[in-house]
Parts: structure tokens; C-alpha cells; sequence
């Protein structure tokens, strides 16, 4: 299994601010992902990322809103900009196993005001 | 947009006491089904990951069902106990030997002592 970190652990942001947070993982995964969990939603894929290239954002999620970065195969950034109240939600990063699983960081509980 | 569903969304039991919940999914282009443990101020933590028709998945007093061909799986836990209590999360890969998961919304179990 992997052990992953994520920071901060949360925040809280004043509308029109970016926040980054950082996933770190132990060992090397094969993918990585960023996730969101509005209140009162389940878990919603936000991209994949890809070490050294663009990520895969899903429907709904854009580039310029949610910047990804994965500079090699155990990091990874998210990037809030631009923030607002609709914004408020955990963010989790994940790393996926051998086995399809994924193993989750402890997610960034994030407040924009 | 994939159709994974649980229910029921919230559950409450005494403590002691069994219980069971549904994760259903599309029968077709089954490749496998996960479960995950999502308890508060925690990471989601891998359960099962289940991928043969009929399979049968045990870790302690938890276990689950799998039924492809109908588009179920059943998460029980036997003699519930105030630890056991947590969001419980159902995932379906889109595709074989791929990475991207629809989440279901969650069965939130509470066992009161």
C-alpha cells in the first residue's frame, strides 16, 4: 500500500485568492488523481495527473480554475485560483495500487469567505 | 456519466447489532467493484476490491457480496461496534485495467453504544 501526505490540512481563503495544495506520496504509484467532496456529495473526480505532462481534467473542470502539476511520479500540486464560496469543499489527492484501489491523502478542508 | 447508487444514505444501529448495505452499478462492462471506509478527519481507506461474480470478501466482522450480472454488491458487518462507524463508499472503474472511478454517494453508518 501507499502512504500518502497532503497539505495544508486545511484552510481558510478569501474569495478571489489561489491556494495550492501538495500531495506527496511514499512509493511510486502509477496514477494519481484529485478529488473533491462538495457538502452533502460524494467523492468527484477533478483530473488525473500526469507525471511531466498536462493532466486529464474531467468534465466540468478546467485548467485555468484547477492548475495540476506532477513533476515526477510521487508529487503532485492542485491549485484553487481565482477562489470563491462554491469552492468550499475537501480536496483529496489519491495514488491508485497495483490493484486498482486507490489510496487517499487526508484530504485539505478548504473555506473560501 | 455512470449510475453507481447505495443505499440507504444514513444508517443508525446499536451497538452489537448487524447490519447490511447496497452498492448497484451497471451489469455491463463490469471489470470490478471497491469499497471504501471513509471515517471522519480520516483518509477513504481501501476495503475490497472484488472483481469475480459470487465473490465473497471478508476483513474481520466486515464483508461483501458480489453480483455482476444483476449490478449489485452488499457491504455487511456483523455485530456493529461504535468504531465501525464512518461513511461507507462503493467505486466502479470505467474501464478495465483503468484508473477512473465514479464513487457512489455513501451509506453513513452510525452505531450508537
Amino acid at each position: 500500500s501507499a502512504v500518502i501526505s497532503q497539505k495544508p490540512s486545511r484552510d481558510i481563503c478569501q474569495r478571489g485568492t489561489s491556494l495550492t495544495i501538495q500531495c506527496q506520496v511514499d512509493s511510486q504509484v502509477t496514477m494519481m488523481f484529485w478529488y473533491r467532496q462538495q457538502p452533502g456529495q460524494s467523492l468527484t473526480l477533478i483530473a488525473t495527473a500526469n507525471q511531466g505532462s498536462e493532466a486529464t481534467y474531467e468534465s466540468g473542470f478546467v485548467i485555468d480554475k484547477f492548475p495540476i502539476s506532477r513533476p515526477n511520479l510521487t508529487f503532485s500540486t492542485l491549485t484553487v485560483s481565482n477562489m470563491s464560496p462554491e469552492d468550499s469543499s475537501i480536496y483529496l489527492c489519491s495514488g491508485q495500487g497495483t490493484t486498482y484501489e486507490q489510496y487517499f491523502g487526508p484530504g485539505t478542508r478548504l473555506t473560501v469567505t | 456519466i455512470l449510475n453507481v447508487e447505495q443505499s440507504p444514505q444514513s444508517l443508525h444501529v446499536q451497538e452489537g447489532d448487524s447490519t447490511n448495505f447496497t452498492c448497484s452499478f451497471p451489469s455491463s462492462n463490469f471489470y470490478a467493484l471497491h469499497w471504501y471506509r471513509w471515517e471522519t478527519a480520516k483518509s477513504p481507506e481501501a476495503l475490497f476490491v472484488m472483481t469475480l461474480n459470487g465473490d465473497e470478501k471478508k476483513k474481520g466482522r466486515i464483508s461483501a457480496t458480489l453480483n455482476t450480472k444483476e449490478g449489485y454488491s452488499y457491504l455487511y458487518i456483523k455485530g456493529s461496534q461504535p468504531e465501525d462507524s464512518a461513511t461507507y463508499l462503493c467505486a466502479f472503474p470505467e474501464s478495465g485495467g483503468y484508473q477512473k472511478v465514479t464513487f457512489g454517494t455513501g451509506t453513513k453508518l452510525q452505531v450508537i453504544p
